[in-house]
C-alpha cells in the first residue's frame, strides 16, 4: 500500500497570515502515460463530511477559493493557503489515487493563532 | 445539484452485520464511480472500497476482504455497503462519496452526510 504521511499534524496560523501543509508518498504517484499526479486535497470540518479542495495534485475543484493552492509532483506535494480565513479552520487531508487502496494521510489540524 | 443521502445511524451488536445505503440523485449514477471511506471517532480516513454502478465491479481493501460486500441498485440510483462479523473496531462514521470520474482514479468530490454505526455489546 502507499503511505501518506502528512506534515505537521497541526498548525496554528494568524489571520491573513500563509499555512503550508506536506504530503509525502511512500512512492511515485506521478502516471507516467499522461504525466499527472494522482493527488487529492480535502478539507474536513467538525461534523462534517470531507471536501474536495484541489485534484490532480493542483487543479481546484469548482466553487474553491484560490488562496488554496496545490503543488507537488512525484512523491512530495504541498497545499498553501494564502491567506489563513476564519473559516479555513479544519483538518486537511491528502489522499492518493494512482493505486488501490487509495490511501490517505494523517491529517493536518489547522488552527487560528 | 448532486446530492447523495445515506441511511440512519446503527447501533449493533458483536457479530451482527450492518447495511449502510446511499441514494444519489442529480446526477448520472452509472456514470460516476461509488467510494465507501470510513472515519472511525477522532482519527482519520479509510478507504473500504469501491464500486462501479453501472458494470457492479467492485474493488475492496485488503483489509475488508471476505467481510464487505458493496452493491448498487441502478433503478433506484443507489449504493449499498455491508460489513459482516462487526466488532468494536468496526464503530466509525461510514460515508458513500462519488468519484469524479466512472473509474475510483479521479478524486471524491461529492460525499453522502455519513452513517455513524456504534457496535457495543
Amino acid at each position: 500500500d502507499i503511505v501518506m504521511t502528512q506534515s505537521p499534524d497541526s498548525l496554528a496560523v494568524s489571520l491573513g497570515e500563509g499555512a503550508t501543509i506536506n504530503c509525502k508518498s511512500s512512492e511515485n504517484i506521478l502516471y507516467s502515460s499522461d504525466k499527472k499526479n494522482y493527488l487529492a486535497w480535502y478539507q474536513q470540518k467538525p461534523g462534517q463530511p470531507p471536501k474536495l479542495l484541489i485534484y490532480l495534485a493542483s487543479t481546484r475543484e469548482t466553487g474553491v477559493p484560490d488562496r488554496f493552492i496545490g503543488s507537488g509532483s512525484g512523491t512530495d506535494f504541498t497545499l498553501s493557503i494564502s491567506s489563513l480565513q476564519a473559516e479555513d479552520v479544519a483538518i486537511y487531508y491528502c489522499q492518493q489515487y494512482y493505486n488501490t487502496p487509495l490511501t490517505f494521510g494523517q491529517g493536518t489540524r489547522v488552527e487560528i493563532k | 445539484q448532486v446530492q447523495l443521502v445515506q441511511s440512519g445511524a446503527e447501533v449493533k451488536k458483536p457479530g451482527a452485520s450492518v447495511r449502510v445505503s446511499c441514494k444519489a440523485s442529480g446526477y448520472t449514477f452509472t456514470g460516476h464511480y461509488m467510494h465507501w471511506v470510513r472515519q472511525a471517532p477522532g482519527q482519520g480516513l479509510e478507504w473500504m472500497g469501491g464500486i462501479k454502478p453501472n458494470s457492479g465491479d467492485t474493488n475492496y481493501a485488503q483489509k475488508f476482504q471476505g467481510r464487505v460486500t458493496m452493491t448498487r441498485d441502478t433503478s433506484i440510483s443507489t449504493a449499498y455497503m455491508d460489513l459482516s462479523r462487526l466488532t468494536s473496531d468496526d464503530t466509525a462514521v461510514y460515508y458513500c462519496a462519488r468519484d469524479r470520474t466512472n473509474t475510483w482514479y479521479g478524486g471524491l468530490d461529492w460525499w453522502g452526510q455519513g452513517t455513524p454505526v456504534s457496535v457495543s455489546s
